[in-house]
């Protein structure tokens, strides 16, 4: 159980495209789904918090108009990287957390996109 | 701000030996949650553990067990009898408790090989 499903798995596209990430909760319906961003080496970064119905939560330096989500649903969270440069190359990871009355539900996580600008 | 340090930046172990990963971390909540992360090759992060703070007995899931010193703010994975699929970058984690978003603040890792 608690699959999160994260599509596509790796993306390459010229500079100034748009490239759009799903995430997906398959057998549990998720409040929040969380959205990072791992460079090589490193840690996750957090870069949003995403609440179904609402506007997501942006940590301080992630630019808001840049990295568009969008949590129509409580089973799909969307992360859209608008007008892609290079510096965007990355590895992206959402999670997701099941509904619960009470607050010890672990995160979930995608598998991941790799996505390459060139 | 809640922080998480993971000394350790790589860690090797003899297979079937054990090895211990060492976390500690800075709050100022009395309740919170802590959760050790594994990310292979593959990138995937799977969740090894995790320890409510009440709680006073030291989770243990399998070969995987923590040693949760609360007073000293100390989390610390130990692993036994280490198998060659343990090999991973081990991400150390906090989140809060109660109302809110339960984001979690991550450690810098510690790559573990396992040498056959």
């Amino acid at each position: 159980g608690a699959v999160v499903s994260q599509h596509p798995s790796w993306v390459i596209c010229k500079s100034g495209t748009s490239v759009k990430i799903e995430c997906r909760s398959l057998d549990f319906q998720a409040t929040t789904m969380f959205w990072y961003r791992q460079f090589p080496k490193q840690s996750l970064m957090l870069m949003a918090t995403s609440n179904e119905g609402s506007k997501a939560t942006y940590e301080q330096g992630v630019e808001k108009d840049k990295f568009l989500i969008n949590h129509a649903s409580l089973t799909l969270s969307t992360l859209t990287v608008t007008s892609a440069h290079p510096e965007d190359s990355s590895f992206y990871i959402c999670s997701a957390r099941a509904q619960a009355a009470h607050s010890n539900q672990p995160q979930h996580f995608g598998d991941g996109t790799r996505l390459s600008i060139l | 701000a809640q922080t998480v340090t993971q000394s350790q930046p790589e860690m090797s172990v003899q297979e079937a030996e054990t090895v211990t990963l060492s976390c500690t971390y800075d709050t100022s909540e009395s309740d919170y949650y802590l959760f050790w992360y594994k990310q292979p090759p593959s990138r995937q992060m799977i969740l090894v553990i995790r320890q409510e703070a009440y709680k006073q007995q030291n989770a243990t899931e399998n070969r995987f067990s923590v040693n949760f010193q609360k007073a000293a703010k100390s989390f610390s994975l130990k692993i036994s009898d280490s198998q060659l699929g343990d090999a991973a970058m081990y991400f150390c984690a906090y989140s809060r408790t109660g109302a809110g978003s339960y984001q979690l603040t991550f450690g810098k890792g510690t790559k573990l090989s396992v040498i056959p």
